[in-house]
């Protein structure tokens, strides 16, 4: 079964408006941690934000921001104030169980992000 | 922030030969590194976890004995792809957790071609 599910393969945002990139994920272990990485053309990936799932509200880094349903098991990105360097593929992913140094990340399918001018 | 210096950045291979991709912490020591590869337009795929001074974990479906993972120390380690074949064609990518809690740190990759 999927662990990360990004449904949206594809999207499109305007120059300065606010776009929001969807992810679930399903896990039964209690303490899990999410990440939203970015991967422009070049290759790199680059950390984004961080929601524990113990944490309280919602994580918030400049203009990204999470969404966390923790009852829907959803953790969407928002990206607010689009930039056209916001142009590149976006991965959320998922680590289990307790934090400690050896916990594997797992990744989505990823979402293309392209803003226009 | 944690640096991660990873290389051959891209290394174009025949078909038979080995090629060594080397990830380097730079400024902080860290015993778990993770592998991961991409392929085209695609997520990534963890291919092992290796630990500093011991054997490496590998992922259902990757052949130990093909993607030969050193972890000698706990600022480098090394991804072997042996007698490579054009399927082993990929983006291979290193990342390294440096604290409890930490999101991971990744290398820039290595675009592997076999020719």
């Amino acid at each position: 079964a999927q662990k990360i599910t990004q449904t949206q393969p594809g999207m499109f945002v305007q120059e300065k408006e606010a776009v929001t990139l969807d992810c679930t994920y399903d896990t039964s272990d209690p303490s899990y941690g999410l990440f939203w990485y970015k991967q422009p053309s070049s290759g790199e990936m680059i950390f984004l934000i961080y929601q524990g799932s113990y944490d309280q509200q919602n994580a918030t880094e400049g203009r990204y921001s999470l969404n966390f349903q923790k009852a829907r098991k959803s953790a969407n990105l928002v990206i607010s104030a689009s930039q056209l360097g916001d142009s590149a593929m976006y991965f959320c992913a998922m680590r289990e169980g307790l934090v400690e140094y050896g916990n594997k990340l797992v990744f989505g399918a990823g979402t293309i992000l392209r803003v226009k001018s | 922030g944690a640096v991660v210096s990873q290389h051959p950045s891209r290394v174009i291979c025949k078909s038979g030969t080995s090629v060594k991709i080397e990830c380097r912490s730079l400024d902080f020591q860290a015993t778990t590194m993770f592998w991961y590869r991409q392929f085209p337009k695609q997520s990534l795929m963890l291919m092992a976890t290796s630990n500093e001074g011991s054997k490496a974990t590998y992922e259902q479906g990757v052949e130990k004995d093909k993607f030969l993972i050193n972890h000698a120390s706990l600022t480098l380690s090394t991804l072997t792809v042996t007698s490579a074949h054009p399927e082993d064609s990929s983006f291979y990518i290193c990342a390294w957790r440096d604290r409890i809690n930490s999101p991971l740190h990744f290398g820039n990759g290595t675009r592997l071609t076999v020719t």
